[in-house]
């Protein structure tokens, strides 16, 4: 089956550092995305990793492990403004790629307090 | 920047209505989906299309269909709507192919069946 796990909520503080984890057991894989979703707003794309490894996008970076079925989002420097949801996708390989259909974990409601 | 619209962002239908819900996208994407959104539970895939007038079952078609017609536009239909499908509605579109394709969303639909 397909499966995607995220802690359902998380606080931090404003001006630190928060890791949002998730692991995934799913058919295939092509690649793991993560979007931002404020409250009553459209989710807006903030990172992809397809490949082991770290990548970093100004105050946001994302990691990935394929081995271990695993991946995290680092926000550094919280602002009251990254009070959101954020969720975790993987790109199923169940068909050739060709259209990009994505698998959603249930997302990871942050809470950035002053 | 790419712009998905969708057609009503609050939408209050009966019983037994049939209920079109329509998006509309501006960047000639090939692929274009329907999810809908519910607590606890997610994203959840409805339909998707990689191509005019081409349409692929999600996870949860049931009570659902779809048409696309024109590149730009795919409309969700609830033929006969039912209580169990109030829920926030969100389409997306991408481009085709492999690669880091991230899908945008529209604002969402909060349809509410009474």
């Amino acid at each position: 089956g397909q499966n995607i796990d995220q802690p359902t909520e998380m606080t931090a503080t404003e001006g630190a550092i928060v890791q949002i984890n998730c692991t995934y057991q799913t058919s295939g894989f092509n690649g793991l995305f993560w979007y931002q979703q404020h409250a009553g707003e459209a989710p807006t794309f903030l990172s992809y990793n397809v490949l082991d490894g770290l990548e970093e996008k100004g105050r946001f970076s994302s990691f990935l492990s394929r081995s271990k079925g695993y991946s995290y989002l680092l926000l550094k420097e919280l602002q009251m403004k990254d009070s959101a949801s954020y969720l975790c996708a993987v790109r199923d390989e169940g068909y050739g790629g060709a259209t990009n259909k994505l698998i959603f974990g249930t997302g990871t409601l942050l809470a950035v307090q002053p | 920047d790419v712009k998905v619209t969708q057609s009503s962002r609050y939408l209050v239908k009966r019983t037994g209505e049939k209920v079109f819900l329509e998006c509309v996208q501006d960047m000639d994407h090939e692929n274009m989906f329907w999810y809908r959104q519910d607590p606890g539970l997610g994203l959840r895939l409805i339909y998707f299309s990689y191509d005019v007038k081409m349409k692929e079952k999600g996870d949860i078609p049931e009570g659902y269909s779809v048409s696309r017609e024109k590149k730009e536009r795919f409309s969700l239909i609830l033929e006969s709507a039912s209580t169990n499908q109030t829920s926030m509605y969100l389409c997306a579109s991408s481009l085709g192919g492999e690669g880091n394709q991230p899908q945008h969303f529209g604002d969402g639909t909060r349809l509410s069946i009474l």
